[in-house]
């Protein structure tokens, strides 16, 4: 079974703070992990993802991701924010030994992120 | 949102009724999923496709029909709405993981609320 945490409902930061999204993972064997970013109204946008190599990974619009793997976690980072930052978060994971079903991806429930002046 | 679009983008009906969404794509991608978006529980897939005429059911499929007659096309059929079943609807697609590009695209949503 595949599972992924988002322990924050919301998160807020000043304009031209680092911030830090998080989120934790539970896979059997190897993890594929992803950011998503949706804006009102909006689908979801690909940000970044994490597939092997190098652990941190650089998606768009400045934002980044870290890959730790003994502490099971993926967490979404930036060094600065902007108040157009400002949307609801989703962090995804598919079990890299999974063949067949589709490419599944679990969700998280969304982190809100905040940035204000 | 490029490639993929969604039909109707809002709709209102009444609990019993019947319901079809349709989510369209030109990116010829293999895969197709329909999931369901609630606050409190992200996205949770409903069912998925991995080619014309193969889907399967994902984890809160219960209510819920797919089809697929050919490549461009998923539809999602609610048999007979029930309030239970108000949610935003996103369609997604990929490609299998062999292609090395095998990340998920999603569409607009489709926002449904039945009476």
């Amino acid at each position: 079974a595949q599972s992924v945490a988002q322990p924050e409902d919301q998160v807020n930061v000043a304009e031209g703070n680092p911030l830090t999204v998080k989120c934790t993972y539970s896979v059997s064997g190897n993890p594929y992990l992803f950011w998503y970013v949706q804006y009102p109204n909006r689908g979801l946008q690909f940000l970044l993802k994490y597939i092997t190599g190098d652990n941190l990974v650089k998606g768009s619009y400045g934002f980044e991701a870290e890959f730790n793997k003994s502490q099971t976690s993926f967490h979404l980072k930036k060094p600065s924010a902007l108040v157009s930052d400002s949307a609801l978060y989703f962090c995804a994971v598919r079990d890299r030994e999974l063949t067949g079903g589709g490419n599944k991806l679990t969700f998280g429930t969304g982190t809100q992120l905040k940035v204000e002046l | 949102d490029a490639g993929i679009t969604q039909s109707p983008r809002h709709k209102v009906t009444e609990t019993g009724t019947p319901v079809t969404l349709r989510c369209h794509q030109t990116e010829n991608h293999r895969y197709m999923y329909w999931y369901r978006q609630d606050p409190g529980h992200g996205l949770r897939l409903i069912h998925y496709s991995y080619g014309v005429k193969d889907t399967d059911k994902g984890e809160v499929s219960d209510g819920y029909s797919v089809s697929r007659s050919k490549t461009e096309d998923f539809l999602l059929t609610l048999e007979s709405a029930t309030s239970s079943q108000t949610s935003v609807y996103f369609c997604a697609i990929s490609e299998p993981r062999t292609s090395g590009t095998d990340t998920q695209y999603f569409g607009p949503g489709t926002r449904l609320t039945v009476l």
